[in-house]
């Protein structure tokens, strides 16, 4: 079975400013993806970045990346110039790529606070 | 972009009343579907998983009577959490499946209330 983890409940930033949120996972799989989603307020679940675990490459979408550390099984978002609207939980995910029914296991979620 | 529509957004009836939640995906067709459980500030717990034209394969610990699933077609899936109690309330979500590793795209939710 998968497991994911976000040891940090909440965190807290100065808009403009960059944020890390980690994520580390516990899998036999080898190959697999890894999302980060952004639920705001309004509880609307919204794919934030995707990484496929073959790829050496982080994955990077505008002011979002990823440091993938696929030896150390670790996940972290990094948000640049952090806005007011950035506020919102974020779940860190794992999916195996195989089979259908893929399933999403998630994390517990970190809720970030972008201060004004 | 692919969309999933879900329905009722909103329900708040009183206890012991059954209630139903559907899910579509408007512009593709969903072989798989997903139904996951959230509560305050927590993550989503999945329910089961749902395929068109079988039945659904429920979480460990999910009441598989107490919560009926139907996915009748490739775009409908249907929750129906029966003789609602207060514990009930919480906050429903699905997601489809479009194509197998994909990621899933998920609805709009929908928050139900029992008195």
């Amino acid at each position: 079975a998968q497991t994911v983890t976000q040891s940090q409940p909440e965190m807290s930033v100065q808009e403009a400013e960059t944020v890390t949120l980690s994520c580390t996972y516990d899998t036999s799989e080898n190959n697999y993806y890894l999302f980060w989603y952004k639920q705001p307020p309004s509880r609307q679940m919204i794919l934030v970045i995707r990484q496929e675990a073959y790829k050496q490459q982080n994955a990077t979408e505008n002011r979002f990346s990823v440091n993938f550390q696929k030896a150390a099984k670790s996940f972290s978002l990094k948000i640049s110039d952090s806005q007011l609207g950035d506020t919102a939980m974020y779940f860190c995910a794992f999916m195996k790529s195989t089979g259908a029914n893929s399933k999403l296991t998630f994390g517990k979620g970190i809720t970030l606070s972008v201060r004004p | 972009g692919a969309v999933v529509s879900q329905h009722p957004s909103w329900v708040i009836c009183k206890s012991g009343t059954s209630v139903k939640i559907e899910c579509r995906s408007l512009d593709f067709q969903a072989t798989t579907m997903f139904w996951y459980r959230q509560f305050p500030k927590q993550s989503l717990m999945l329910m089961a998983t749902s395929n068109e034209g079988s039945k659904a394969t429920y979480e460990q610990g999910v009441e598989k009577d107490k919560f009926l699933i139907n996915h009748a077609s490739l775009t409908l899936s249907t929750l129906t959490v029966t003789s609602a109690h207060p514990e009930d309330s919480s906050f429903y979500i699905c997601s489809a499946d479009e194509h197998s590793n994909q990621p899933q795209h998920f609805g709009d939710g929908t928050r139900l209330s029992i008195l």
